[in-house]
C-alpha cells in the first residue's frame, strides 16, 4: 500500500461545478498536511495548508480527518484557470527525522 | 528575487554520460531536497540537505550524490547516467521546520 494515494482521475467538470478531491494516508503519527497544484510541465506550488478544524482559502475548503486518515480538497464555483494537478502531501516522523511524501496527484479538467 | 532557481532546464544525456544540476536559492533557506517525478508516481526525495556542508541520502539516492558547499547551492551529480534516470528532476528549499517548500521550475533530463 502506498504511503499517499490519490486518485489520479482525470476529472472533467463543467464551469461552475463543485469537485472534491480525496487522499489517504497510511501513517497515523502524520503530523501536517498540504496541497500543492501542479500545472503542466511547471513547479508544484503550495495551494493551501490543512488544519485539523478545516479551513477555507475562497472557493478552496481543505479538511482533514485523522479518524479515517484522509484529507480533502472541495473546490467550488470551478473555473478553467483551476485545470491542473492537485498534490496531496503528508508530513510526519520517519527514519532520521521528518518524512515529506507527495501524493502522485489528481488530475483536473474544467471545461467551459 | 528569483527564489529557486534550477539549470539547465533541459538535457540529452547519452549513457554513461556525466552531469550536474544546479539549484540556486536567494532566500537564505537552511533546507534544500532534490526530488524527481515520473509519471504515474509521486515527487520522490533523491537527496536533501539541512544546512551548508550536510547532506543526507532519501528515497531514492541510487545513482546520484550531492553537495552544498554553499548554503545557497546544492548540486546534484549524475556519475553514470542511465536510461533509468530519464525524468523531470525539481529542486526544493524552505526555511528549516517552516513550510511550504520552494521549487524550481524543473529539469527535463533524457538519457538515451
Amino acid at each position: 500500500r502506498k504511503e499517499v494515494e490519490q486518485d489520479p482521475g482525470p476529472f472533467n467538470v463543467p464551469e461552475g461545478a463543485t469537485v472534491a478531491f480525496n487522499c489517504t494516508y497510511s501513517n497515523s503519527a502524520s503530523q501536517s498536511f498540504f496541497w500543492y497544484r501542479q500545472d503542466c510541465r511547471k513547479e508544484p506550488k503550495l495551494l493551501m495548508s490543512v488544519y485539523s478544524s478545516g479551513n477555507e482559502d475562497g472557493r478552496f475548503t481543505a479538511q482533514l480527518n485523522r479518524a479515517s486518515q484522509y484529507i480533502s480538497l472541495l473546490i467550488r464555483d470551478s473555473k478553467l484557470s483551476d485545470s491542473a494537478t492537485y498534490l496531496c502531501v503528508v508530513n510526519g516522523p520517519g527514519t532520521g527525522g521528518f518524512k515529506t511524501i507527495f501524493g502522485a496527484g489528481t488530475r483536473l479538467f474544467v471545461k467551459a | 528575487n528569483a527564489g529557486v532557481t534550477q539549470t539547465p532546464k533541459f538535457r540529452v544525456l547519452k549513457t554513461g554520460q556525466s552531469m550536474t544540476l544546479l539549484c540556486a536559492q536567494d532566500m537564505n533557506h537552511e533546507y534544500m531536497y532534490w526530488y524527481r517525478q515520473d509519471p504515474g508516481m509521486g515527487l520522490r526525495l533523491i537527496h536533501y540537505s539541512v544546512g551548508e556542508g550536510t547532506t543526507a541520502k532519501g528515497e531514492v539516492p541510487d545513482g546520484y550524490n550531492v553537495s552544498r558547499l554553499k548554503k545557497q547551492n546544492f548540486l546534484l551529480g549524475l556519475e553514470s547516467a542511465a536510461p533509468s534516470q530519464t525524468s523531470v528532476y525539481f529542486c526544493a528549499s524552505k526555511d528549516g521546520a517552516q513550510w511550504p517548500q520552494h521549487f524550481g521550475d524543473g529539469t527535463r533530463l533524457s538519457i538515451l
